[in-house]
């Protein structure tokens, strides 16, 4: 089974700095079974980026995703104040399918 | 819009069983296949198993293989997630999600199951 490894665990920036978030995983990963998601405190993840690098319906543009084999990379180019939450990875294996998460970023105000 | 919507909190005992329901509206039921997650308190989300509406095939993770069953109703376009001898570590948030592509969108609100003697 994949694994994958996400840091920094806590990234503190403030609003309008960049964001670079890192998915490392255990072994090759298909860039089309990678995607990334949001969570805030109390609610559910929310889909922000599949295919390694393509945007989900409605996702702001200062989200971007990149990276393939098992280096991925979520970017947001200039943090909002509602972008301050939980990120994860997320990738699907075969033989039989599976899916894992990463174990999470946390996006926190400095 | 496709909702999911959950059945609420759940309060139970150690070596109980518990069932939630995940309803959803807003698409055709048996067009997509519908997955569990689990979410332990300030833990990252762990795949449970999937079931295909269409033909009631489930897969599961092999960390719940025996302890989890999951079924669709389609008559009421329903999916449940029936987890059994439950240990406080099966304390957490449980959501359903429908699988677009190989991701997960959207996702239930989410029920929270505690165990606890």
């Amino acid at each position: 089974e994949i694994v994958l490894t996400q840091s920094p665990g806590t990234l503190s920036l403030s609003p309008g700095e960049r964001a670079t978030l890192s998915c490392r995983a255990s072994q090759s990963v298909s860039s089309s079974y990678l995607a990334w998601y949001q969570q805030k405190p109390g609610q559910a993840p929310r889909l922000l980026i599949y295919g390694a690098s393509s945007r989900a319906t409605g996702i702001p543009d200062r989200f971007s995703g990149s990276g393939s084999g098992t280096d991925f990379t979520l970017t947001i180019s200039r943090l909002e104040p509602e972008d301050f939450a939980m990120y994860y990875c997320q990738q699907c294996g075969s033989s039989p399918p599976h899916w894992t998460f990463g174990q999470g970023t946390k996006v926190e105000i400095k | 819009e496709v909702q999911l919507v959950q059945s609420g909190a759940e309060v139970k005992k150690p070596g109980a069983t518990v069932k939630i329901s995940c309803k959803v509206v807003g698409h055709t039921f048996t067009d997509y296949y519908m997955h569990w997650v689990q979410q332990a308190p300030g833990k990252g989300p762990e795949w449970m198993g999937r079931v295909n509406p269409e033909d009631g095939e489930t897969i599961y993770a092999a960390k719940f293989q025996g302890r989890v069953t999951i079924t669709a109703d389609t008559s009421t376009h329903t999916g449940y997630m029936e987890l059994s001898i439950l240990r406080s570590e099966d304390t957490a948030v449980y959501y359903c999600a429908t699988e677009v592509g190989t991701t997960f969108d959207p996702w239930g609100q989410g029920t929270l199951v505690t165990v606890s003697s």
